[in-house]
């Protein structure tokens, strides 16, 4: 199994700003995803992340709006541009180690826009 | 990857087994059937996944119908501490692939 933390747990920010969002990993992974999860909705997959390449994006998100770094095996960060209302959502990072075909999830990130 | 349909929700009383069923018709021969369970404000936690053959673990056991068209997650002893939303997922086997979560069915465990 992996343990993973994500900072901030929440916040509440404001239309037109940015936050970025940090998923921690307590050992080397090579597949990193991150989850959007609108109130009251199932989970949605905004990108996927390998480090050393860039991460893809699945169909209805963009670089623009959600720019992604992995900068090495163990970490990642998801930035959510230019907030708007419609951005209020639980942000979840998970991992999947080669061959271990199972993905563990992160505690989520719940923003709030105002 | 394959499309799942869960009931909505379903209830169970604590100690009974929860018995929770998945419809997946279209299954590929190279797709398992995975299981993920999301307690209330917390990240989907993994339960168990099958190719063809039932399953159990310490957790739950799997069922798959002969046919691989349907399945059935068993949870033996059912806790308060199991109502969570429980997701059905169809993915193939060994590529790290993304999970497809559809609606799933929220499970409320009562007294």
């Amino acid at each position: 199994s992996a343990v993973i933390s994500q900072k901030p747990s929440r916040d509440i920010c404001q239309r037109g700003t940015s936050l970025t969002i940090q998923c921690q990993v307590d050992s080397q992974v090579t597949m990193m995803f991150w989850y959007r999860q609108q109130p009251g909705q199932s989970l949605t997959l905004i990108a996927t992340a390998n480090q050393g390449s860039e991460a893809t994006y699945e169909s209805g998100f963009v670089i623009d709006k959600f720019p992604i770094s992995r900068p090495n095996l163990t970490f990642s960060t998801l930035t959510v541009s230019n907030l708007s209302p419609e951005d209020s959502s639980i942000y979840l990072c998970s991992v999947e180690a080669a061959l271990a075909n199972e993905q563990f999830f992160g505690p989520g990130t719940r923003l709030t826009v105002l | 990857d394959a499309k799942t349909t869960q009931p909505p929700s379903m209830d169970c009383a604590e100690g009974r087994a929860a018995n929770l069923p998945c419809n997946h018709s279209t299954i590929s021969g190279n797709e398992y059937v995975y299981w993920y369970r999301q307690i209330h404000s917390q990240g989907p936690q993994y339960i168990i996944h099958g190719l063809k053959n039932n399953e159990t673990n310490e957790m739950a056991s799997l069922i798959i119908t002969e046919d691989r068209k349907s399945s059935t997650l068993i949870l033996p002893h059912a806790t308060l501490r199991d109502t969570a939303v429980y997701y059905c997922i169809v993915r193939v086997y060994g590529t790290a692939s993304k999970l497809t979560f559809g609606t799933g069915t929220r499970l409320q465990v009562t007294l």
